[in-house]
């Protein structure tokens, strides 16, 4: 009973690469939801998907990032051309149905490091 | 705008002693209030929920408290072991456009060291 997956674990892209990011939800999850924990920062909101439609990106930067949740495999965060401040660590949760008593399980993270 | 303050930042205490993390947030109309635990370089582990109806939830050595009207919660961990040490976080779910665990507002964490 795998719980949620991300990779890789750790990633490190130059200034103006792109970066993706990873997340398999727990089996038989629908919703996938990304936050950002940024040095020495809570984790906050990016966006929250189900398969094949973004439902709130209310917390996703408006230019260079971008994410899908396809029908088949693991959703992606795609981030393009990195800056320095892109480096945080990227947190994937998944949860079998959205209402707000609904516990979300959290996988390990992506920890990104823009040099 | 909701904001959840944890305090302390940090804390280290022998092993064995009782102890408590505080939670405060700015906003009371919240629909539950969660307690994680993240281990350095790992994720987040749920380890309680309390429902805004609810007052208080206890699982093993960990009880929490709820108190929506003034905006506060607290982490009380029974005889503390030093795998207890962890980074213990506070999250208030305010009812995200999607209605699910798009939103939860995150305190900054307490971290938290048992020494042996």
């Amino acid at each position: 009973n795998a719980g949620v997956m991300q990779n890789p674990r750790h990633l490190v892209r130059r200034r103006g690469q792109e970066a993706r990011l990873r997340c398999s939800p727990v089996k038989g999850h629908s919703h996938v939801y990304w936050y950002r924990q940024l040095p020495e920062e809570g984790l906050k909101f990016m966006v929250y998907l189900q398969k094949e439609n973004i439902i709130d990106e209310s917390g996703m930067p408006k230019e260079r990032f971008s994410a899908e949740f396809p029908k088949e495999g693991p959703s992606i965060l795609r981030i393009q051309q990195v800056v320095r401040g892109d480096s945080a660590a990227y947190f994937c949760a998944s949860s079998p149905i959205a209402t707000v008593n609904t516990e979300a399980f959290f996988g390990q993270g992506t920890r990104l490091t823009v040099v | 705008k909701q904001e959840v303050t944890q305090i302390p930042a940090a804390l280290s205490v022998p092993e064995g002693e009782n102890l408590v993390l505080n939670c405060s947030f700015t906003d009371s109309a919240i629909y539950n209030l969660q307690w994680f635990r993240q281990d350095p370089g790992k994720g987040l582990t749920s380890l309680l929920l309390i429902q805004s109806s609810q007052r208080e939830q206890t699982s093993g050595r960990l009880n929490a408290s709820l108190d929506k009207s003034s905006g506060r919660s607290t982490l009380y961990i029974a005889a503390s072991q030093p795998g207890d040490s962890a980074t213990y976080l506070c999250a208030v779910t305010i009812g995200g456009r999607g209605g699910g665990a798009d939103g939860l507002t995150f305190g900054k964490g307490t971290h938290l060291i048992i020494q042996p």
